[in-house]
């Protein structure tokens, strides 16, 4: 069956530091591929998406993903966090020839330190 | 443009008691999907709507869970006998029409949480 793994459950990272989440999907064919992010208090919100074309993507508020097809992998990334990044981040992924079920990783809280 | 609203926020039922959940999508949305998260697992899908009609209802752990989409608006999902392994957070996403990829831009709820003791 179709899996999203993300590889940490919990990060811990001073204001500034670099981050990345890792992410890596188990499927053949073409996918689409999300970060969704649920802030303390608030829904699931979009990232960043990736359907086709430039394999590196920019999402909201700094982030970033690169699709390596080669490695089945989607790691996001964002140079300098900041406290208000503190949340629980998502990688999910759709399968094309599905109906557009999302497919989610495990999750990654991350908690930026001030 | 409202997003989509779920209802009730939280809820906690006994077991073998009955709940329904609801879900407004955003207006105009065609797909509709329901998720679950049980606590410390992933997020699962458990169906789709497209307008009234059930596309896609793999996901759905047995037939103690009801899914309905009368008219093609809001939606509710029904657990009846609910058991204890039914607790978690229920999300609503919806999403536009099928023809281009505005398919796959999902817009999620704030979710139910469900208790079940």
């Amino acid at each position: 069956a179709q899996s999203v793994s993300q590889h940490n459950h919990h990060v811990i990272l001073s204001e500034a530091a670099s981050l990345e989440l890792g992410c890596n999907y188990s499927y053949g064919g073409t996918v689409n591929l999300f970060w969704y992010v649920q802030y303390p208090g608030q829904h699931l919100q979009l990232l960043l998406k990736y359907f086709s074309g430039d394999p590196l993507v920019k999402g909201i508020k700094g982030f970033e993903a690169e699709f390596i097809k080669s490695k089945f992998s989607f790691n996001l990334r964002k140079p300098s966090v900041q406290w208000s990044d503190t949340a629980e981040y998502f990688c999910a992924v759709i399968i094309s020839s599905n109906t557009g079920k999302l497919i989610f990783g495990q999750g990654t809280t991350l908690q930026v330190k001030p | 443009e409202a997003g989509v609203t779920q209802f009730p926020s939280h809820s906690v039922i006994e077991k073998g008691q009955t709940v329904t959940l609801r879900c407004d999508p955003i207006s105009g949305h065609d797909n509709l999907y329901w998720y679950r998260r049980v606590m410390g697992k992933e997020i699962k899908f458990l169906l789709h709507f497209v307008k009234e009609s059930k596309q896609d209802e793999s996901g759905m752990p047995n037939n103690r869970f009801l899914a309905e989409r009368t008219g093609g608006t809001y939606s509710t999902l029904k657990v009846q006998p609910a058991e204890l392994e039914d607790s978690g957070v229920y999300f609503c996403a919806s999403s536009q029409d099928r023809v281009t990829t505005a398919i796959y831009e999902q817009y999620f709820g704030p979710g139910t949480r469900l208790t079940v003791t």
